[in-house]
């Protein structure tokens, strides 16, 4: 199975701040990889696929990139609603596992 | 517009079984792979399981497998998860979630869950 990993598990960040989330995969997984926002009591929101590419409606201030086993969620500049936990997704092979998700908490 | 309700969850005593149903609508959902994504309290996102639009292939987390089934009644629009031989660890906030294609897509709607809670 491939196991998927995030750094950091917390981040405290202010509103305008840049920030980057990481995820590594346990072996290659091409661009099979999803990113998603949840907000407590909500379902989860698919952010970006295919490592870079943004979901119809997401802000563009969101950004993916990376192939094979290194990739990362940017956020050019935190807003208010942003303020979340993250969790990518390997698409490319069962079982679909998620990452550990990063929480992103107002500094 | 996309809907997925879940409905079947409740409070059920280890070894017991439940079922949970997805009712979905507002797209063709023969076209489309659907998937159970759990969410234990206070707890990361694990994927449980996995359909193909015509049942031809299904995945299952190892921590379900040989216990959870996965199908779907495309007549009906729905998707179904019977759980067996349940564990208090199999506690959480099911989710159903659509696939966004047929095969290594991911997941662009979701559900709002349905609890269901393993305890004596």
């Amino acid at each position: 199975d491939i196991q998927l990993t995030q750094s950091p598990s917390f981040l405290s960040a202010s509103v305008g701040d840049r920030v980057t989330i990481t995820c590594r995969a346990s072996q290659g997984i091409s661009s099979y990889l999803a990113w998603y926002q949840q907000k407590p009591g909500k379902a989860p929101k698919l952010l970006i696929y295919a490592a870079s590419t943004l979901q119809s409606g997401v802000p563009s201030r969101f950004s993916g990139s990376g192939s094979g086993t290194e990739f990362t969620l940017t956020i050019s500049s935190l807003q208010p609603e942003d303020f979340a936990t993250y969790y990518c997704q390997q698409l490319n092979s069962y079982p679909r596992t998620f990452g550990p998700g990063t929480k992103v908490d107002i500094k | 517009e996309v809907q997925l309700v879940e409905s079947g969850g409740g409070l059920v005593q280890p070894g017991r079984s439940l079922r949970l149903s997805c009712a979905a609508s507002g797209f063709t959902f023969d076209d489309y792979a659907m998937h159970w994504v759990r969410q234990a309290p206070g707890k990361g996102l694990e994927w449980v399981s996995g359909i193909s639009w015509n049942s031809g292939s299904i995945g299952y987390a190892d921590s379900v497998k040989g216990r959870f089934t996965i199908s779907r009644d495309n007549a009906k629009n729905s998707l179904y998860l019977q759980m067996n031989s349940l564990r208090a660890e199999d506690t959480a906030l099911y989710y159903c979630a659509k696939s966004s294609g047929w095969y290594r897509k991911p997941f662009d709607y979701w559900g709002q869950g349905t609890l269901v809670t393993v305890s004596s």
